[in-house]
């Protein structure tokens, strides 16, 4: 059964980091193009990062420069570093898969709540 | 990277059919055909419902249809039911290996 669990949320200040973990089975990680996708409470969803199989990297404008996406092919691991939080970056963080079709998420895990706030 | 216009809200009775609008630009929506639509129960997960502009994952209902014209892509729920009260959200490929989701729609069934 295919299954993705969000680890790594929490209540952090302006400024600091956090490091997300979505940690997949069923599948690998490493075989498929994988995503962070965001959810301000309340509010819509936001595509974050994605991860490609041959490694490439991708990221929001929103989030470039201070968010890493990378995976550890190891433990079947997705992870994603949020460094110089915003209040803004306030969100349920999803890890999502594209699987058969690459243009869109098939397997979603539950989230993690981060909460950037003083 | 703005996101895809959906309505709010949209509403309709048991058995009725809906159809929700998602509008773009030549950049994303207008510029290829990888749209894809997700059904978000309060608390949960966003599951996938259409991909690709009109396929349906395995599994899910073919009350659910989809299509494209021009800029804009539509969602119709026919036969509504009480479980597919729900927001609905739109997400195209935007180039350069980027997403834009829609702002959702919430579906009410009366």
């Amino acid at each position: 059964e295919v299954q993705v669990v969000e680890t790594g949320g929490g209540l952090i200040q302006p400024g600091g980091s956090l490091r997300l973990s979505c940690v997949a089975s069923g599948f690998s990680v490493s075989s498929d193009y994988m995503n962070w996708v965001r959810q301000a409470p309340g509010e819509g969803l936001e595509w974050v990062s994605a991860l490609y199989t041959g490694g490439s990297t991708y990221y929001a404008d929103s989030v470039k420069g201070r968010f890493t996406i990378s995976r550890d092919n190891s433990k079947n691991t997705l992870y994603l570093q949020m460094n110089s939080l915003r209040a803004e970056d306030t969100a349920v963080y999803y890890c999502a898969r594209a699987g058969s079709s690459w243009s869109s998420f098939d397997f979603w895990g539950q989230g993690t709540l981060v909460t950037v706030s003083s | 990277q703005s996101a895809l216009t959906q309505p709010a809200s949209v509403s309709g009775s048991p058995g009725q059919s809906v159809t929700i609008s998602c509008t773009g630009t030549n950049s994303n929506v207008g510029g290829y055909n990888l749209v894809s639509w997700y059904q978000q129960h309060p608390g949960k997960a966003p599951k996938l419902m259409i991909y690709e502009g009109s396929k349906r994952p395995s599994g899910v209902s073919n009350r659910f249809s989809a299509s494209k014209s021009g800029n804009t892509a539509s969602l119709t729920i026919s036969g509504l039911q009480a479980e597919d009260e729900a927001d609905y959200y739109c997400c195209s490929y935007a180039g350069s290996s980027t997403w834009v989701f829609g702002g959702g729609t919430k579906l009410s069934v009366l």
